[in-house]
This record gives structure tokens, C-alpha cells and sequence, in this order.
């Protein structure tokens, strides 16, 4: 199936400084791309999504950029908050495969 | 409200005792999903339904069966559990037949076979 790598597995930072997770995938005919979060105790939930005909989308402090060519998306946060400590998961969808799920970063922010 | 509910949220049994987890959604999505999530493993797809009658296999359907008989209920079985199916177990549904589109997830369901 398609194969999904996301790195890092976790990542610390200090409360205002930016995150950045990326992801890499196999399938070149994989069209969307979204990213969920999942807090503690809870179910994921969609935060924001990207269709590969756009390469940048932004939502307040989330955006998704996509790099079609190389195979690639990132998901950037700035100014961190603690709310935002959570488990983020990558996934692509499209192409020729089923919904792939990466294996998800864990992310802390620290006060 | 627009919700996936699966029953049960906890569930500790021991091996060999079949079971059911139910998922049902009031959304009329074509697309429902079942997952497994184990630590540092992420979620892994088990089975999934594109339509009513029409079932196919994730990444890891062994030991598992689904049925689809109406659109809205999607369940999960274990005729046999084994120890390594202890797990949490998310249902998902979306509006898009291939599941492009955002996925909607049930509170989860998290099972011990002993």
C-alpha cells in the first residue's frame, strides 16, 4: 500500500516558538492531504487539509505546505501554546491506495 | 448532532470470546472506516466500505470481519480475540466514497482480550 513516513516521532519546544512536522509519501497520485490532532483521551480530529492543485494553505496559526514534485508535506504551527500538546498525525488519500495514516508526533509545549 | 458512536467505549474479555463493536453514524456517509491504534504505530487501517454490501480490506484484516448491511452501521467482530488484539479501536466515516475527504471519528473503543 502506500507508505507514509512522518518525522519527528516527537518534538519539544518552548511555549511561542514554531513546530514543524513533515511527512513523505510514495504514491505520486495521491491528491489530499490532512492533518489531524489528537489530544489526550480523545479521537483525532481534522485541523487542516491540503488538495494537491494548491501548495500552501493557512488557517490562524496551522499551515500545510505541499511539495507535489518531491513527494512531501509539512505542517508548520507558530507561536505554540500549550493547548496545542497533542499527538498530530499526517495522512494521505487519492491515488491508488486507501487513507494511509503516518504514525504520528507527539508534540509538547512547554509553559 | 452529527456524530459516529461506537459501542462499547471499554471492553475487557478473554480469548476466544467473540465479540462486537458497533459503529453507527447519522451523517449519511458513503465511506466508513474501521482503525487500530497502538502505540508508536499510529493508526492502521483494518477494514473499510465504500456502500452498503461493498467491504474490503485495510492493512491489518486479520482477524477481523465487518458486514454492511444498511449505510449508517458499520460493525466490527472478532470471532476469536487473541491477547494481540488488545487495542484501541477507532471508527470513521466520510462523506467521500474513498474516504478524500476529512474523516469523522468515533470516541474510540478500547479493548483488553486476556
Amino acid at each position: 500500500g502506500e507508505n507514509v513516513e512522518q518525522h519527528p516521532s516527537t518534538l519539544s519546544v518552548q511555549e511561542g516558538d514554531s513546530a514543524v512536522i513533515k511527512c513523505t509519501y510514495s504514491d505520486s497520485a495521491s491528491n489530499y492531504f490532512p492533518w489531524y490532532k489528537q489530544e489526550l483521551g480523545k479521537r483525532p480530529q481534522l485541523i487542516i487539509d491540503i488538495r494537491s492543485n494548491v501548495g500552501e494553505k493557512k488557517d490562524q496559526r496551522i499551515a500545510v505546505t505541499l511539495n507535489k514534485t518531491a513527494k512531501h508535506f509539512s505542517l508548520h504551527i507558530t507561536e505554540t501554546q500549550p493547548e496545542d500538546s497533542a499527538v498530530y498525525f499526517c495522512a494521505v488519500a487519492g491515488g491508488s491506495y486507501i487513507p494511509t495514516f503516518g504514525r504520528g508526533t507527539s508534540l509538547i509545549v512547554h509553559p | 448532532e452529527a456524530q459516529v458512536t461506537q459501542n462499547p467505549r471499554y471492553l475487557i474479555t478473554v480469548t476466544g470470546k467473540k465479540l462486537t463493536v458497533t459503529c453507527s453514524q447519522n451523517m449519511n456517509h458513503e465511506y466508513m472506516s474501521w482503525y487500530r491504534q497502538d502505540p508508536g504505530l499510529g493508526l492502521r487501517q483494518i477494514y473499510y466500505s465504500m456502500n452498503v454490501e461493498v467491504t474490503d480490506k485495510g492493512d491489518v484484516p486479520e482477524g477481523y470481519k465487518v458486514s454492511r448491511k444498511e449505510k449508517r452501521n458499520f460493525p466490527l467482530i472478532l470471532e476469536s480475540p487473541s491477547p494481540n488484539q488488545t487495542s484501541l479501536y477507532f471508527c470513521a466515516s466520510s462523506l467521500n466514497i474513498l474516504g478524500e475527504g476529512e474523516l469523522f471519528f468515533g470516541e474510540g473503543s478500547r479493548l483488553t482480550v486476556l
